[in-house]
């Protein structure tokens, strides 16, 4: 089946540094990727659509200027959490749908700012 | 946008049990998945289920599109099957991401 690969899948850094976490399809173009991030014990929640060559499409709330996407190739989407505050720890997982149908996820990236 | 509800939020079984976990939404979908999240965070496909029935061992996932709810059954539960289960759907007049129910948080005891 297809893979979407997240990387890293563990980060800690300190508050008011920046962290960049990437995500791969392994095996398919994917023009569109999103982004979710999930607290502890909560659904996840749509924080951006990462459109290839375009610019992302933030959900109402989330800071733009504080999540950095950029999806410069049909294989990479990136989010960089900028001066990271200790409220941004969470659990952020990437998407990538194939064919408009599926959805595969990457394996999270669980971030910790102290 | 869409509401998706999951019931129950959170059950509690004995290996060997059988189970049956439902979702329902507010609006027509054109996709629906189900999806288990293991207690390392990631996120398994189980089924991609917009209408019909879908049987892949001990699970199987009915969808009813025109009553706008699915379930999913999981038979002779065991310990691996504990984790949270999200029902996810998809409308495109909605935008291309899915959204996510609460899930379902199953634990099977030995």
């Amino acid at each position: 089946g297809a893979v979407v690969s997240q990387h890293p899948s563990r980060v800690i850094c300190k508050s008011g540094t920046s962290v960049k976490i990437e995500c791969r399809s392994l095996d398919f173009q994917a023009t569109t990727m999103f982004w979710y991030r999930q607290f502890p014990k909560q659904s996840l929640m749509l924080m951006a659509t990462s459109n290839e060559g375009s610019k992302a499409t933030y959900e109402q709330g989330v800071e733009k200027d504080k999540f950095l996407i950029n999806h410069a190739s049909l294989t990479l989407s990136t989010l960089t959490v900028t001066s990271a505050h200790p409220e941004d720890s969470s659990f952020y997982i990437c998407s990538a749908q194939m064919g408009g149908r599926k959805a595969f996820f990457g394996q999270g990236t669980r971030l910790t700012v102290v | 946008g869409i509401q998706v509800e999951q019931s129950p939020p959170d059950l509690i079984l004995q290996e060997g049990a059988n189970s049956t976990l439902r979702c329902n939404f507010s609006d027509s979908v054109n996709n629906l998945q189900w999806f288990h999240q293991n207690p390392w965070g990631q996120l398994i496909n189980l089924f991609y289920i917009p209408s019909g029935t879908k049987q892949n061992g001990r699970l199987s996932a009915t969808t009813v599109a025109t009553e706008r709810y699915s379930l999913l059954y999981i038979s002779s539960s065991q310990t691996t099957d504990s984790g949270v289960y999200f029902c996810a759907v998809r409308d495109l007049n909605y935008g291309q991401n899915f959204v996510f129910g609460p899930g379902t948080r199953l634990s099977v005891l030995p």
